[in-house]
Protein backbone atom coordinates (compact mmCIF):
# COMPACT_ATOMS: atom_id res chain seq x y z
CA UNK A 1 0.00 0.00 0.00
CA UNK A 2 1.44 3.62 -0.76
CA UNK A 3 2.52 4.55 2.32
CA UNK A 4 1.97 8.55 0.99
CA UNK A 5 -0.96 9.83 -0.92
CA UNK A 6 -1.55 12.74 -2.76
CA UNK A 7 -5.17 14.22 -4.23
CA UNK A 8 -5.82 14.78 -6.86
CA UNK A 9 -4.62 12.94 -9.67
CA UNK A 10 -4.57 16.01 -12.04
CA UNK A 11 -5.61 19.84 -11.21
CA UNK A 12 -6.80 22.11 -13.97
CA UNK A 13 -6.52 25.92 -12.60
CA UNK A 14 -6.87 30.00 -14.99
CA UNK A 15 -3.62 31.40 -14.57
CA UNK A 16 -3.63 33.76 -12.12
CA UNK A 17 -6.25 31.25 -10.10
CA UNK A 18 -5.40 29.21 -6.65
CA UNK A 19 -3.90 25.64 -6.92
CA UNK A 20 -4.40 23.49 -4.43
CA UNK A 21 -2.50 19.90 -3.40
CA UNK A 22 -3.27 17.45 -0.92
CA UNK A 23 -1.23 14.89 0.55
CA UNK A 24 -2.10 11.82 3.33
CA UNK A 25 0.55 9.65 4.96
CA UNK A 26 -1.09 6.62 5.94
CA UNK A 27 2.04 5.62 8.52
CA UNK A 28 2.27 7.47 11.67
CA UNK A 29 5.97 7.48 11.51
CA UNK A 30 5.98 9.29 8.87
CA UNK A 31 5.05 12.10 9.35
CA UNK A 32 7.93 15.00 8.11
CA UNK A 33 7.10 16.13 4.66
CA UNK A 34 8.87 18.00 1.55
CA UNK A 35 7.08 19.34 -1.63
CA UNK A 36 9.17 18.93 -4.92
CA UNK A 37 8.10 20.25 -8.50
CA UNK A 38 9.08 18.33 -11.72
CA UNK A 39 9.09 19.82 -15.23
CA UNK A 40 8.43 17.15 -17.70
CA UNK A 41 11.87 15.65 -18.70
CA UNK A 42 13.81 17.40 -15.89
CA UNK A 43 14.87 16.23 -12.34
CA UNK A 44 12.58 17.53 -9.46
CA UNK A 45 13.12 20.41 -7.79
CA UNK A 46 12.40 21.35 -3.54
CA UNK A 47 9.96 23.60 -2.68
CA UNK A 48 9.36 23.90 0.89
CA UNK A 49 9.86 21.33 3.97
CA UNK A 50 7.15 21.10 6.88
CA UNK A 51 7.40 19.89 9.89
CA UNK A 52 5.65 21.40 12.50
CA UNK A 53 1.83 21.97 12.91
CA UNK A 54 0.62 24.98 11.04
CA UNK A 55 1.25 27.13 8.02
CA UNK A 56 4.87 27.76 6.24
CA UNK A 57 4.83 30.27 3.36
CA UNK A 58 7.58 30.74 0.99
CA UNK A 59 6.29 33.72 -1.83
CA UNK A 60 3.50 32.49 -3.69
CA UNK A 61 4.11 28.83 -2.09
CA UNK A 62 2.14 28.06 1.25
CA UNK A 63 2.31 24.65 3.04
CA UNK A 64 0.02 23.43 5.29
CA UNK A 65 0.64 20.75 8.36
CA UNK A 66 -1.99 18.86 10.51
CA UNK A 67 0.37 16.38 12.37
CA UNK A 68 -2.81 14.80 14.00
CA UNK A 69 -4.29 13.84 10.59
CA UNK A 70 -1.12 13.55 8.81
CA UNK A 71 -2.14 15.44 6.01
CA UNK A 72 -0.17 18.54 4.16
CA UNK A 73 -1.71 20.77 1.57
CA UNK A 74 0.19 22.92 -0.48
CA UNK A 75 -1.57 26.26 -1.80
CA UNK A 76 -0.09 28.13 -4.78
CA UNK A 77 -1.24 31.55 -5.06
CA UNK A 78 -1.46 33.65 -8.67
CA UNK A 79 -0.47 30.70 -10.09
CA UNK A 80 1.81 30.52 -13.40
CA UNK A 81 1.70 29.29 -16.51
CA UNK A 82 5.43 27.97 -15.78
CA UNK A 83 3.51 26.25 -12.58
CA UNK A 84 2.72 23.66 -14.69
CA UNK A 85 4.36 20.71 -13.40
CA UNK A 86 4.45 17.27 -11.73
CA UNK A 87 3.88 17.78 -7.60
CA UNK A 88 5.27 15.38 -5.65
CA UNK A 89 4.76 15.27 -1.81
CA UNK A 90 7.07 13.11 0.25
CA UNK A 91 7.85 11.77 3.79
CA UNK A 92 10.13 10.63 5.96
CA UNK A 93 10.20 8.82 9.67
CA UNK A 94 12.51 12.20 10.77
CA UNK A 95 14.41 14.72 9.66
CA UNK A 96 17.36 12.16 9.79
CA UNK A 97 15.88 9.18 7.97
CA UNK A 98 17.70 7.94 4.77
CA UNK A 99 14.15 6.55 3.34
CA UNK A 100 12.25 9.49 1.97
CA UNK A 101 8.97 7.93 0.21
CA UNK A 102 7.00 9.94 -2.60
CA UNK A 103 3.46 9.90 -3.30
CA UNK A 104 2.47 9.58 -6.79
CA UNK A 105 2.22 13.06 -7.45
CA UNK A 106 -0.27 15.60 -8.84
CA UNK A 107 -0.25 17.24 -12.32
CA UNK A 108 -1.03 20.82 -12.56
CA UNK A 109 -1.95 22.42 -15.27
CA UNK A 110 -2.28 26.17 -15.78
CA UNK A 111 -4.18 27.62 -17.89
CA UNK A 112 -3.16 30.89 -19.78
CA UNK B 1 27.62 26.01 -4.63
CA UNK B 2 27.38 22.46 -5.37
CA UNK B 3 26.86 20.38 -8.05
CA UNK B 4 25.32 17.42 -9.58
CA UNK B 5 25.99 15.71 -12.75
CA UNK B 6 24.64 12.30 -13.89
CA UNK B 7 26.04 10.57 -17.23
CA UNK B 8 24.99 9.75 -20.04
CA UNK B 9 21.81 11.82 -19.89
CA UNK B 10 20.05 8.81 -22.32
CA UNK B 11 20.40 5.63 -23.35
CA UNK B 12 18.42 3.09 -25.62
CA UNK B 13 20.56 -0.70 -24.47
CA UNK B 14 18.94 -4.57 -25.62
CA UNK B 15 17.76 -6.57 -23.07
CA UNK B 16 20.29 -9.00 -21.48
CA UNK B 17 23.14 -6.20 -21.86
CA UNK B 18 25.50 -4.53 -18.98
CA UNK B 19 24.25 -0.94 -17.26
CA UNK B 20 26.64 1.74 -15.82
CA UNK B 21 24.98 5.09 -15.08
CA UNK B 22 26.36 7.25 -13.13
CA UNK B 23 26.38 10.74 -10.80
CA UNK B 24 28.76 13.01 -9.57
CA UNK B 25 28.20 16.32 -6.56
CA UNK B 26 30.78 19.23 -6.38
CA UNK B 27 30.84 21.33 -3.75
CA UNK B 28 29.99 19.00 -0.74
CA UNK B 29 32.26 17.02 1.28
CA UNK B 30 30.78 13.23 2.46
CA UNK B 31 27.49 14.11 1.02
CA UNK B 32 24.85 11.57 1.65
CA UNK B 33 23.90 10.21 -1.59
CA UNK B 34 20.62 8.48 -3.08
CA UNK B 35 19.46 6.60 -6.75
CA UNK B 36 15.79 7.03 -7.22
CA UNK B 37 14.03 4.93 -10.28
CA UNK B 38 10.74 6.89 -12.26
CA UNK B 39 8.28 5.12 -14.55
CA UNK B 40 7.07 7.67 -17.61
CA UNK B 41 5.01 10.11 -15.43
CA UNK B 42 5.21 8.00 -12.33
CA UNK B 43 6.10 8.25 -8.91
CA UNK B 44 9.91 8.47 -7.60
CA UNK B 45 11.16 4.91 -6.26
CA UNK B 46 14.12 4.89 -4.02
CA UNK B 47 16.67 2.25 -4.98
CA UNK B 48 20.17 2.93 -2.56
CA UNK B 49 21.88 5.30 -0.83
CA UNK B 50 25.15 5.88 1.15
CA UNK B 51 26.24 7.26 3.76
CA UNK B 52 29.84 7.40 3.05
CA UNK B 53 32.78 6.23 0.88
CA UNK B 54 32.30 1.95 -0.10
CA UNK B 55 29.11 1.68 1.77
CA UNK B 56 25.50 1.51 -0.11
CA UNK B 57 22.29 0.07 1.50
CA UNK B 58 19.37 -1.12 -0.67
CA UNK B 59 15.62 -0.11 -0.27
CA UNK B 60 14.17 -2.08 -2.78
CA UNK B 61 15.47 -4.92 -5.00
CA UNK B 62 15.03 -4.23 -8.91
CA UNK B 63 18.24 -6.71 -9.97
CA UNK B 64 20.38 -3.83 -9.89
CA UNK B 65 23.52 -2.53 -7.86
CA UNK B 66 25.06 0.68 -6.62
CA UNK B 67 28.18 1.29 -5.66
CA UNK B 68 30.05 4.20 -4.00
CA UNK B 69 33.77 4.49 -5.29
CA UNK B 70 34.60 7.88 -4.09
CA UNK B 71 33.32 10.10 -2.18
CA UNK B 72 31.97 12.69 -4.90
CA UNK B 73 31.17 9.52 -6.92
CA UNK B 74 27.51 7.28 -7.34
CA UNK B 75 27.16 3.99 -9.53
CA UNK B 76 24.25 2.65 -10.92
CA UNK B 77 24.92 -1.09 -12.64
CA UNK B 78 23.27 -3.91 -13.40
CA UNK B 79 24.70 -6.75 -15.70
CA UNK B 80 22.05 -7.59 -17.21
CA UNK B 81 19.69 -5.15 -18.55
CA UNK B 82 15.55 -6.29 -17.84
CA UNK B 83 12.19 -4.71 -20.34
CA UNK B 84 11.32 -3.64 -16.66
CA UNK B 85 14.61 -1.05 -16.06
CA UNK B 86 13.08 1.13 -18.44
CA UNK B 87 12.72 4.35 -17.18
CA UNK B 88 14.14 8.03 -15.52
CA UNK B 89 17.08 7.30 -13.13
CA UNK B 90 17.86 10.17 -10.53
CA UNK B 91 20.71 10.43 -8.16
CA UNK B 92 19.97 13.52 -5.56
CA UNK B 93 22.18 14.47 -2.53
CA UNK B 94 20.67 15.64 1.10
CA UNK B 95 21.39 18.86 2.59
CA UNK B 96 21.53 18.12 6.18
CA UNK B 97 21.84 21.95 6.70
CA UNK B 98 18.80 22.86 4.79
CA UNK B 99 15.54 20.60 6.36
CA UNK B 100 17.39 17.59 4.88
CA UNK B 101 16.01 18.24 1.77
CA UNK B 102 17.18 15.97 -1.50
CA UNK B 103 18.59 17.79 -4.48
CA UNK B 104 18.37 16.03 -7.64
CA UNK B 105 20.41 15.77 -10.85
CA UNK B 106 18.61 15.89 -13.95
CA UNK B 107 18.09 12.46 -14.84
CA UNK B 108 19.47 9.67 -17.09
CA UNK B 109 16.97 8.53 -19.37
CA UNK B 110 17.13 4.43 -20.25
CA UNK B 111 15.09 2.47 -22.80
CA UNK B 112 15.54 -0.85 -23.01
CA UNK B 113 14.30 -2.76 -26.51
Amino acid sequence: QQKVQQSPESLSVPEGGMASLNCTSSDRNFQYFWWYRQHSGEGPKALMSIFSDGDKKEGRFTAHLNKASLHVSLHIRDSQPSDSALYFCAASADTNAYKVIFGKGTHLHVLP
Amino acid sequence: AQTIHQWPVAEIKAVGSPLSLGCTIKGKSSPNLYWYWQATGGTLQQLFYSITVGQVESVVQLNLSASRPKDDQFILSTEKLLLSHSGFYLCAWRDRGAGNTLYFGEGSRLIVV
